[in-house]
């Protein structure tokens, strides 16, 4: 059972280019969430998507675009990087509606 | 807004001391939920709890205890006889059930970080 996987786990990239972080859950969770991690800020909510074929903005959306084709799917993409996009990024899933999350295990995304 | 704050950033024991991890919420909502994650060294974030509003009942799961006083906004976490494995920074975070299409938002408060020394 391999729950919620995340990749690339560690990503190293230059300003301006375009990065996609990829989630996969085995759950059929309905619900999926990227979040980022930064000192001092604790986690905050990029997009998060009810569905497949629904997502929506969180509380930073700026500089980042999602889809969500499939349920078990929810990549993250960075359409140009910046380097305040520095960070951990978390995916995580929810069977419901406040139901608990389950976090995958983060990728450390660094732009120079 | 909703908001979660972790007054404490850092906290240091020695192993087999109680420690009471303090987490204070705001929200307008009469219905959310409360929750408890671990991010041990290793980085990975784990559920520990998740507690309905409607429910003030205190919670003891094995070393761990979970206190909620709604009139207070609070939801502490106590670590009985601490052990050098607990150290860890764990996060307190609060639901929002008004997404579209349902599902809850966590808000997070920025995290307290336990250390525990032999």
């Amino acid at each position: 059972d391999a729950g919620i996987t995340q990749s690339p786990r560690y990503k190293i990239t230059e300003t301006g280019r375009q990065v996609t972080l990829m989630c996969h859950q085995t759950w059929s969770h309905s619900y999926m969430f990227w979040y980022r991690q930064d000192l001092g800020h604790g986690l905050r909510l990029i997009y998060y998507s009810a569905a497949a074929d629904i997502t929506d903005k969180g509380e930073v959306p700026d500089g980042y675009v999602v889809s969500r084709s499939k349920t078990e799917n929810f990549p993250l993409t960075l359409e140009s990087a910046t380097r305040s996009q520095t960070s951990v990024y978390f995916c995580a899933s929810s069977e419901g509606d406040s139901y608990e999350q389950y976090f995958g295990p983060g990728t450390r995304l660094t732009v120079t | 807004a909703q908001k979660v704050t972790q007054a404490q950033t850092e906290i240091s024991v020695v192993e087999k001391e109680d420690v009471t991890l303090d987490c204070v919420y705001e929200t307008r909502d009469t219905t959310y939920y409360l929750f408890w994650y671990k991010q041990p060294p290793s980085g990975e974030l784990v559920f520990l709890i998740r507690r309905n509003s409607f429910d003030e009942q205190n919670e003891i799961s094995g070393r761990y205890s979970w206190n909620f006083q709604k009139s207070t906004s609070s939801f502490n976490f106590t670590i009985t006889a601490s052990q050098v494995v607990d150290s860890a920074v764990y996060f307190c975070a609060l639901s929002d059930l008004r997404l579209t299409g349902g599902g809850n938002k966590l808000t997070f408060g920025t995290g307290t970080q336990l250390k525990v020394e032999l």
